[in-house]
């Protein structure tokens, strides 16, 4: 299976700043993937993260506010924007390997507390 | 209406009983269909996968009942580290899977 880290493991932050969460992969995988889980919910797909072009956004989603760049196949960052309370949530990546029959592993996440 | 609906639960049971519940999905173009399991503040790990003649894994039995749009997950002679929110999920396509809100399950000895 593909093993997932990412960093920060958690975070408080200031409304209006911006915080840039990583994702960094074992191994070269096929698809990149960011959701989003808000407090008491389930998981909600933010995009689709492109290697070597710009991402794929779902409907509510928007570049501007959720930047994401993909350099190569192990590896991305998402960026929440102008952070508001409401981006309060956890965050994580989600990768699919060819290697393992197509199976979708999850990043550890990322807590974000925004004040 | 959302894409993939749950039965919230909680479900709260002895040891070694038996509990069921299901979820329904609403785009009937869906491609493929899992059981995940998530447990208290950690990531979302693959159960199992679900296919239309029905599997079983131990004591996990999924179904999928394409025509009712309909996925259920039965965990026989439960355990308490069955003690878990089990999320139906439903790839449309792409890889990009939507997630019910989850059913809480609670084994108690």
């Amino acid at each position: 299976s593909a093993v997932i880290s990412q960093k920060p493991s958690r975070d408080i932050c200031q409304r209006g700043t911006s915080l840039t969460i990583q994702c960094q992969v074992d191994s070269q995988v096929t698809m990149m993937f960011w959701y989003r889980q808000q407090p008491g919910q389930s998981l909600t797909l933010i995009a689709t993260a492109n290697q070597g072009s710009e991402a794929t956004y779902e409907s509510g989603f928007v570049i501007d506010k959720f930047p994401i760049s993909r350099p190569n196949l192990t590896f991305s960052t998402l960026t929440v924007s102008n952070m508001s309370p409401e981006d309060s949530s956890i965050y994580l990546c989600s990768v699919v390997s060819e290697l393992s029959y197509n199976e979708q592993f999850f990043g550890p996440g990322t807590r974000l507390t925004v004040l | 209406r959302k894409e993939v609906e749950q039965d919230p639960g909680p479900f709260n049971v002895p040891e070694g009983a038996t509990v069921a519940f299901n979820c329904t999905y609403s785009n009937s173009a869906s491609q493929s269909f899992f059981w995940y399991r998530q447990d208290c503040r950690k990531e979302p790990k693959l159960l199992m996968s679900v296919y239309s003649s029905g599997n079983e894994d131990g004591r996990f039995t999924a179904q999928l009942n394409r025509a009712s749009q309909y996925i259920s997950l039965l965990i026989r002679d439960s355990k308490l580290s069955d003690s878990a929110t089990y999320l139906c999920v439903v790839n449309g396509g792409d890889y990009k899977l939507s997630f019910g809100a989850g059913t809480t399950v609670t084994v108690r000895a």
